[in-house]
């Protein structure tokens, strides 16, 4: 079975600094993907950036990329020039290629604040 | 386009009832994933369905339990509702929830309380 492991709870950035947060996962699986939502206060579980094991590139969308290191099994995310918007909590998943599909195993989530 | 929807936002039941708790997909998703969410247990997967079949499941007893329709929308229902019930119930959608197209939507939960 896959384990997802967030170890920061809580995390607090400056307005318009870099943060990062972490996540490391266990699988004996080879093909799989990651990916770390966000959940603001509102409840709503928005999909931040996703990455397929098998690419070696590091995803990227605008603000927000991630580190991935295949062999070492950690992925985490780096949100540069933080918004007050960014303020929620985030959670890292992992999903199987194939043999679990619309399985995701999460995080326990870190609960990132943006203060002005 | 429609997001995902769920209904009831809020729910409020006693011990020992049963909840029926609904999950609309977007348009064209035919899969269906429902979560537990809780501050102590986080995100805990309970099933997913897909074409109206489940297709895989989570460590949860038999009280829970799910169906999907044909036209994609899902129910899940607790029976003889405990305390420990008592969580944010989140659904999402995928168009098949396979490589490819593994982005998953979710709804904004429905928060059941057990009193």
């Amino acid at each position: 079975a896959q384990t997802v492991t967030q170890s920061q709870p809580e995390m607090s950035v400056q307005e318009a600094e870099t943060v990062t947060l972490s996540c490391t996962y266990d699988t004996s699986e080879s093909n799989y993907y990651l990916f770390w939502y966000k959940q603001p206060p509102s409840r709503q579980m928005i999909l931040v950036i996703r990455q397929e094991a098998y690419k070696q590139q590091n995803a990227t969308e605008n603000r927000f990329s991630v580190n991935f290191q295949k062999a070492a099994k950690s992925f985490s995310l780096k949100i540069s020039d933080s918004q007050l918007g960014d303020t929620a909590m985030y959670f890292c998943a992992f999903m199987s290629y194939n043999t679990n599909a619309g399985k995701s195993t999460f995080g326990d989530g870190t609960t990132l604040t943006v203060k002005p | 386009k429609a997001g995902v929807t769920q209904t009831p936002r809020y729910l409020i039941k006693t011990r020992g009832q049963q909840v029926t708790l609904s999950c609309s997909p977007i348009s064209g998703h035919r899969s269906v994933s429902w979560y537990q969410q809780t501050p102590g247990q986080g995100l805990q997967f309970l099933f997913e369905y897909f074409s109206e079949t489940q297709r895989n499941k989570g460590n949860f007893p038999g009280r829970f339990s799910g169906r999907q329709f044909s036209n994609s929308r899902s129910e899940m229902n607790v029976s003889t509702l405990e305390l420990g019930d008592s969580a944010l119930y989140l659904c999402a959608s995928s168009q098949t929830g396979r490589s490819g197209n593994t982005e998953a939507f979710f709804g904004q939960g429905t928060r059941l309380t057990v009193v």
